[in-house]
């Protein structure tokens, strides 16, 4: 699977749209991005994930550059309950293994 | 909404003792996962489960680490003899199709050996 790099950390506005870049410079044509996140002391959670078209969803909109080597998660009205870490992960569809990073700590601040 | 269920939510075990961690996934689910998460750190992978059989444990330290899942249904992770290092996060999660649309974890038990 291909490596993903993130910032290690944000910050955000409440209110404000919270933009999450991801590198994945080396990903294969039929890798999918999926993003994943983790408020404190709970599991992770899904949000949402894409091949090489935007997606949207309740929860964020993902947009995947056209060369596929980056993409960006937007939360696009933050609220301090969004305050987590943001796992960027690359994987084949169905390969059923998340390997997660150390993902981006995203403070939401008021 | 459908919920993975884990017990205990925490547990404080001595060096040596033996301890295990019980999951539920969502009804329906084939696939179940045990991730153990070290504090400042992502996720990793433990073992995975297709109903009742292993599909991959190549991470799961098998000296002391097992794991089960006798119905294909609920299953236990065990660690026998605990040690320092072993303190985390254990992590279960579970998915319909292979996670094509995302995984679903429960909350985790938070794992001290003191």
């Amino acid at each position: 699977d291909a490596k993903t790099t993130q910032p290690t950390s944000m910050d955000c506005a409440e209110g404000r749209a919270a933009n999450l870049p991801c590198n994945h410079s080396t990903i294969s044509g039929n890798e999918y991005v999926y993003w994943y996140r983790q408020i404190h002391s709970q599991g992770p959670q899904y949000i949402i994930h894409g091949l090489k078209n935007n997606e949207t969803n309740e929860m964020a909109s993902l947009i995947i550059t056209e060369d596929r080597k980056s993409s960006t998660l937007i939360l696009p009205h933050a609220t301090l309950r969004d305050t987590a870490v943001y796992y960027c992960i690359v994987i084949y569809f169905g390969n059923e293994k998340l390997t997660f990073g150390t993902g981006t700590r995203l403070t939401i601040i008021p | 909404e459908a919920e993975v269920a884990q017990s205990p939510r925490y547990k404080i075990t001595e060096k040596s003792q033996a301890v295990a961690f019980w999951c539920d996934p969502i009804s329906g689910h084939a696939t179940l996962y045990w991730y153990r998460q070290i504090l400042g750190q992502g996720p990793e992978l433990l073992v995975q489960f297709q109903d009742e059989s292993v599909v991959d444990d190549s991470q799961l330290p098998k000296d002391r680490f097992s794991a089960e899942r006798l119905k294909g249904v609920d299953s236990t992770l065990k660690i026998q003899p605990a040690e320092l290092g072993d303190s985390a996060m254990y992590l279960c999660a579970s998915s319909l199709d292979g996670g094509d649309y995302g995984y679903t974890f429960g909350s985790g038990t938070r794992l001290t050996v003191v």
